[in-house]
């Protein structure tokens, strides 16, 4: 999975409590982006990041803030989970953003499966 | 707006036949067309890509894909499916002048191979 690992890969959690999932890649890319998925929906963007500090709000992103301190994390936070929040969270990277080359090919990571009771 | 259509929820296939997964798209401009492949439990795994310039685009795992801007559609195809190539798939766009972020990732088809 192009040197993306995504922690933890499974986690039940109740109602309200704060959750936080962890994106860590090894590729030394500049961007990296924060997907759910859920059935019917494909992939929804939830936030995304061009570069340490810097980041931004996707499609879906209320409820969830990110953190990027270091190239290498990336980090989604529920502030106060919900059960609209149970689902599949992908992390994905990409060497640039824009442009026709290979470079912005985004690289997902093997997810986790997020369950709020 | 952008977005993209995978009108059919799943496909089935004998092994050895050819198969097609749909895909429509709209955009402004020109697009930038994805395919990707999700085994289970899996992240998604990119197969294949059109920019610009030939129409049939060639990728993982002997899949290709051709671009068709008359119909605006990019359907994936293989000539012969195996049994491995049971997953789910997504056809994902984004306009050309738009960032990665702008990516748009259509529900998915589902393939199902039968021997």
């Amino acid at each position: 999975d192009a040197g993306i690992t995504q922690s933890p890969r499974h986690k039940v959690t109740e109602t309200g409590t704060p959750v936080t999932l962890r994106c860590h890649q090894t590729e030394n890319h500049r961007y990296m982006y924060w997907y759910r998925q859920d059935p019917g929906h494909g992939l929804r963007l939830i936030h995304y990041s061009y570069g340490v500090k810097d980041t931004d709000k996707g499609e879906v992103s209320d409820g969830y803030s990110v953190s990027r301190s270091k190239t290498e994390d990336f980090l989604l936070t529920l502030e106060s989970a919900t059960s609209s929040q149970t689902s599949v969270y992908f992390c994905a990277i990409s060497e640039s953003s824009s442009g026709g080359s290979s470079t912005d090919t985004q690289y997902f990571g093997p997810g986790t499966r997020l369950t709020v009771l | 707006a952008q977005s993209v259509a995978q009108p059919e929820d799943q496909v089935n296939v004998a092994e050895g036949n050819p198969l097609t997964v749909k895909c429509t798209y709209s955009v402004s401009g020109n697009p930038y067309l994805f395919w990707y492949v999700q085994y289970p439990n899996r992240g998604l795994q990119f197969l294949l890509k059109y920019i610009t310039g030939d129409n049939l685009v060639k990728g993982s795992y002997g899949f290709e894909a051709e671009f068709n801007k008359s119909q605006t559609s990019f359907h994936l195809k293989k000539p012969s499916a195996l049994v491995s190539d049971s997953a789910l798939y997504f056809c994902a766009v984004r306009g050309v002048n738009t960032g990665g972020f702008k990516t748009i990732f259509g529900a998915g088809t589902r393939l199902f191979v039968k021997a």
